[in-house]
């Protein structure tokens, strides 16, 4: 069955970096794009960008250009996002969800809770 | 950027009551619309795209309809299960813009 297993919780202090892993199975990794989601404690959801898995090509929203970084292990099937310079605001719990058709997300890890605390 | 109103931002109804959740857009984008269900502690699922469609294994009673810049998600009737927070999404333009979130509460 398709799956999206990311890594574990973080705890970081601000100006530290953060490494997220989100690793697929159950389908051809390199089909789907993936997308990165970010929601904030008791917050909604927003969109954060994607990356094309068959290419490597990463896509940004505006409000994520410059500290946020995706990236591919194709052959570990893994999709990762990076952020430097953590920020209070970067307290959240981040997914990755595959895309389907015309970018809606038909699966979803179980999100990793990232909290910057001095 | 494409802004996505979702009203109401909250909702008390009764089991087995017709529940209706709408999402207002601030430009066409034509039938790109998906809606998500999110329960407490849990990832998002996918319930419906491209505006009426629904997704794989989603109960028959949910639905989503167009009219113009304006959609809607109607649950025809209300179960237990379907307690938690709906959110639309926009899959016109970069950014892929949510709603603002509807949270589902029973009476």
């Amino acid at each position: 069955q398709i799956q999206l297993v990311q890594s574990g919780p973080e705890l970081k202090k601000p100006g530290e970096s953060v490494k997220i892993s989100c690793k697929a199975s159950g389908y051809t990794f390199t089909d789907y794009a993936m997308h990165w989601v970010k929601q904030a404690p008791g917050k909604g959801l927003k969109w954060m960008g994607w990356i094309n898995t068959y290419t490597g090509k990463p896509t940004y929203a505006d409000d994520f250009k410059g500290r946020f970084v995706f990236s591919l292990e194709a052959s570990a099937s893994t999709a990762n996002l990076q952020i430097s310079n953590l920020k209070n605001e970067d307290t959240a719990t981040y997914f990755c969800a595959r895309n389907y058709g015309y970018d809606y997300l038909d699966y979803w890890g179980q999100g990793v809770m990232v909290t910057v605390s001095s | 950027d494409i802004q996505m109103t979702q009203s109401p931002a909250s909702l008390s109804a009764s089991l087995e009551e017709i529940v209706t959740i709408t999402c207002q857009a601030s430009q066409d984008i034509g039938n790109w619309l998906a809606w998500y269900q999110q329960k407490p502690g849990k990832s998002p699922q996918l319930l419906i795209y491209d505006a009426t469609s629904l997704a794989d294994g989603v109960p028959s009673r949910f639905s989503g309809s167009r009219s113009g810049t304006q959609y809607s998600l109607k649950i025809s009737r209300l179960q237990v299960e379907d307690i938690g927070s709906y959110y639309c999404q926009q899959a016109h333009s970069n950014p892929y813009t949510f709603g603002a979130g509807t949270k589902l509460e029973l009476k």
